[in-house]
């Protein structure tokens, strides 16, 4: 089983600002199956990042996606107020077919 | 346009079975490699992945949970159903029923339902 750790569990920044969140695996896996989601508060979680590095249909630009092994990070260039919101890191595969990393939080500074 | 809708009881007591409803559309869970699933968000295990079904009726769940959960889907193939038995405060939180995209080498899900929040409570 693969276990998601996110990192920071909280980040302050200001718009205009650049984000990097981490999600770190366990141990390592072959395979590029991590996506990422960003979720607002009563709305519908949302794809940003498939397969590493992938960005989803109407995903800005200012969204990345890169890593490989055990270390997986999401940067976001340049902050827009929009963007402030919890974001998941996810894996497939394993016996827990779908797992998820706890969440990091991105908040105003 | 895929769009998912989740309904269901918003309160159950402890030792009662959930049972949710996931009204779809914009897809077809006839069509090779399409999935339904359900993911929950519950204050002590964040996002959980709960189970899937796929086109050809195959059914997955999470291990922990294996023995608590159904998924089935109707045969108008518009609905998918969860339930699970034995409700438990610990399992109050928001449910997501989620479509994971046809092509085999597509791991994620590319469309979420807005959630329904269920409390256990006595």
């Amino acid at each position: 089983e693969i276990v998601l750790t996110q990192s920071p569990g909280t980040l302050s920044l200001s718009p205009g600002e650049r984000a990097t969140l981490s999600c770190r695996a366990s141990h390592s896996f072959r395979n590029s199956y991590i996506a990422w989601y960003q979720h607002k508060p009563g709305q519908a979680p949302s794809l940003l990042i498939y397969d590493t590095s992938s960005r989803a249909a109407g995903t800005p630009a200012r969204f990345s996606g890169s890593g490989s092994g055990t270390d997986f990070t999401l940067t976001i260039s340049r902050l827009e107020p929009e963007d402030f919101a919890v974001y998941y890191c996810q894996h497939y595969g394993g016996s827990i077919l779908y797992s998820f990393g706890q969440g990091t939080k991105l908040e105003v500074k | 346009q895929i769009t998912l809708k989740e309904s269901g009881p918003t309160l159950v007591k402890p030792t009662q079975t959930l049972t949710l409803t996931c009204t779809f559309s914009g897809f077809s869970l006839s069509t090779p490699g399409v999935g339904v699933g359900w993911v929950r968000q519950t204050p002590g295990k964040a996002m959980e992945w709960l189970a899937l079904i796929y086109w050809d009726d195959d059914k997955r769940y999470t291990p922990s949970l294996k023995n608590r959960l159904t998924i089935t889907k109707d045969t108008s193939e518009t609905q998918v159903v969860l339930r699970m038995t034995n409700m438990d405060p610990v399992d109050t939180g928001a449910y997501y029923c989620v479509h994971r995209p046809a092509v085999a080498t597509l791991k994620h899900f590319d469309y979420w339902g807005q959630g329904t929040l269920v409390a256990v409570s006595s």
